[in-house]
């Protein structure tokens, strides 16, 4: 079946770091991925996505690239402020009208 | 964009009654819509998937008669916790998705449960 990995946290971080949260998948064809964030006692937003091999998808300082050889989603912010702290979701959809796959989840809390 | 409407954001009752979750897509016709029950500091959980005009699809585990699900329209589906124990007090969260959006899914703000 459909899985996916993604580190665990809590990840701690000085404002204006580098960020990187590692996302791995299982699934067989091509499946689109998600990041999604979400701040404390909401629900989840989308923050980006990719549908396909090579794909970077990209918002709000956030990036990450689909790679297929390594079957990997990493997402990256080069400078984090406070205001990124809250947690991140990896998920996957395998096709239209499938639901979706989550990873565990990766708390970040960035000190001013 | 699309955005879908979770009420109530927060709500406590009381044990053995019933408490209803409504999702509302307000700018758009869900075909599809979700539910899921997150525990503190932990991953979604889905709990069953809805088609309008349909019976709810309910994951492997969840009551579905203790946690009823109507989609009547393309714009609404509510979840109703039946005779609710303390046991179900959690995070509950809708999604919607709509097939224009090619994969887009979105999510309500959440309903904390919490039973007394």
């Amino acid at each position: 079946g459909n899985s996916v990995t993604q580190m665990e946290g809590p990840v701690t971080l000085s404002e204006e770091a580098f960020l990187t949260i590692n996302c791995t998948y299982t699934a067989t064809g091509y499946p689109s991925l998600f990041w999604y964030v979400q701040y404390p006692g909401e629900g989840l937003q989308l923050l980006l996505k990719a549908t396909k091999a090579d794909d970077k998808g990209s918002n709000k300082g956030f990036e990450a690239t689909y790679r297929k050889e390594t079957t990997s989603f990493h997402l990256e912010k080069g400078s984090v402020q406070v205001s990124d702290s809250a947690v991140y979701f990896c998920a996957l959809v395998r096709a239209a009208g499938n639901k979706l796959t989550f990873g565990g989840g990766t708390r970040v809390l960035v000190k001013p | 964009g699309a955005v879908v409407s979770q009420h109530p954001s927060r709500v406590i009752c009381k044990s053995g009654t019933s408490v209803k979750i409504e999702c509302r897509s307000l700018d758009f016709q869900a075909t599809t819509m979700f539910w899921y029950r997150q525990f503190p500091k932990q991953s979604l959980m889905l709990m069953a998937t809805s088609n309008e005009g349909s019976k709810a699809t309910y994951e492997q585990g969840v009551e579905k008669d203790k946690f009823l699900i109507n989609h009547a329209s393309l714009t609404l589906s509510t979840l109703t916790v039946t005779s609710a124990h303390p046991e179900d007090s959690s995070f509950y969260i809708c999604s919607a998705r709509e097939d224009r959006l090619n994969y887009g899914y979105t999510f309500g703000s959440g309903t904390r449960l919490t039973v007394v």
